[in-house]
Formats: structure tokens, C-alpha cells, sequence
């Protein structure tokens, strides 16, 4: 089935170390990809997303993504948190074939220790 | 601030009542999105309209409608709601052309009792 996982529910990171979030879609072209952030009580934020070209994708708040065809993979990474980055991250697809809805992974949150 | 509004942001109803949600997309947005947050299903499509009509339906119940005015705003009417139906509703909006970006409301947390 088509999908989008999301494999990690919970990430804890320390405040000034890396965080990287993992995202695997299934599908059998590539889909434009998002990452969207949640921080409590508000709504989507689109962090960066990839459509075709330079497979490193750099997006706002210092985060980058990367695009592995060969993985059907799009991880999202920052090289050093900061406590603000503590919010529910979201890894989306469009299939270009079908419109323009975004289907999403389940989510990973993602919690900064001190 | 995303540019996309979106009323009420609470709503408290009881079971078999009918809400209407309504949202405003960003100036020059002409396509509409309706999506539900919950617990159990996670963020899912409803319905997406453009300029007016149509466009996309997904995981949308029979009991819930949509519709896009000619000002483009939009409202999501939901019917004979069951507790099931508390949830996060996130309207979005976007140019139209696929792999556009969607612009997030701040959603409307809905509880039925």
C-alpha cells in the first residue's frame, strides 16, 4: 500500500546536539516531499520540501533535508537543537498524479533535554 | 502568522448537533483544503475546492460538506456528530498548482460530548 512512515513516535535530543528524523514513502514515482513542524497548540508550519534537482535541501530554522531515490527516503537534520525545536515534526508526499492533497506520516515528536 | 484564518478555534458541541467551521485562505489563494487531526487516525485529507468547485475528496465522512464561496472563503459543515468526530480541523490553502505549497490555519479543536 501507499504510504508514508514516519519509524521513530518519540525522539529525545539534547539541547546543542544533532537530531536527525527519519521519513520512507511508498510509492512508485517520486512524490514532491514536505517536512512540516507543529510546535503545541498551533498549526503546520512547512520547514522545506523537494521537487526535483539538488538532492540536499536546505529549509528554514537551520534544518536541511536529504533525498535518497534508492532508499525511497527523505530525512530530515539540524546539526544543533535548540530548545525552541521541541514541536511535532511531520513528513508529507503529493503524488503529482493525483491532485495536490498531502498525505502524511504519523509524526515524530521530538522532545529537547537541557 | 501564515496568512490563513481560520473560526472558531474551540468548539464544544454534544453528540447529533451540526458545526460549521469556516476558513479564510491567504490573498491569491485559490484552492482550499479541509484536514483532520486526531489521535487515532493522525492528519488526513478531507476535501480540497478550487475557485469554487470541487477539486479532490479524500477520507471524508458523508455526514461532513464543504463548500467554497465566490470569495473564496470556505466552510466545513459537519452533521449528527459522534464523539469520534473530536478532532483538529486544519484548513490550508494554496496557489493550485500540484506540489504547491499549503498554508496551515491554526486549526479548530473540536470536542463533542
Amino acid at each position: 500500500a501507499q504510504s508514508v512512515t514516519q519509524p521513530d513516535i518519540h525522539i529525545t535530543v539534547s539541547e546543542g546536539a544533532s537530531l536527525e528524523l527519519r521519513c520512507n514513502y511508498s510509492y512508485g514515482a517520486t512524490p514532491y516531499l514536505f517536512w512540516y513542524v507543529q510546535s503545541p497548540g498551533q498549526g503546520l508550519q512547512l520547514l522545506l520540501k523537494y521537487f526535483s534537482g539538488d538532492t540536499l535541501v536546505q529549509g528554514i530554522k537551520g534544518f536541511e533535508a536529504e533525498f535518497k531515490r534508492s532508499q525511497s527516503s527523505f530525512n530530515l537534520r539540524k546539526p544543533s537543537v535548540h530548545w525552541s525545536d521541541a514541536a511535532e515534526y511531520f513528513c508529507a508526499v503529493v503524488i503529482k498524479a493525483a491532485g495536490n492533497k498531502l498525505t502524511f506520516g504519523g509524526g515524530t515528536r521530538v522532545l529537547v533535554k537541557p | 502568522d501564515s496568512g490563513v484564518t481560520q473560526t472558531p478555534k474551540h468548539l464544544i458541541t454534544a453528540t447529533g448537533q451540526r458545526v460549521t467551521l469556516r476558513c479564510s485562505p491567504r490573498s491569491g489563494d485559490l484552492s482550499v483544503y479541509w484536514y483532520q487531526q486526531s489521535l487515532d487516525q493522525g492528519l488526513q485529507f478531507l476535501i480540497q475546492y478550487y475557485n469554487g468547485e470541487e477539486r479532490a475528496k479524500g477520507n471524508i465522512l458523508e455526514r461532513f460538506s464543504a463548500q467554497q464561496f465566490p470569495d473564496l472563503h470556505s466552510e466545513l459543515n459537519l452533521s449528527s456528530l459522534e464523539l469520534g468526530d473530536s478532532a483538529l480541523y486544519f484548513c490550508a490553502s494554496s496557489v493550485a498548482t500540484p506540489g504547491e505549497t499549503q498554508y496551515f490555519g491554526p486549526g479548530t479543536r473540536l470536542l463533542v460530548l
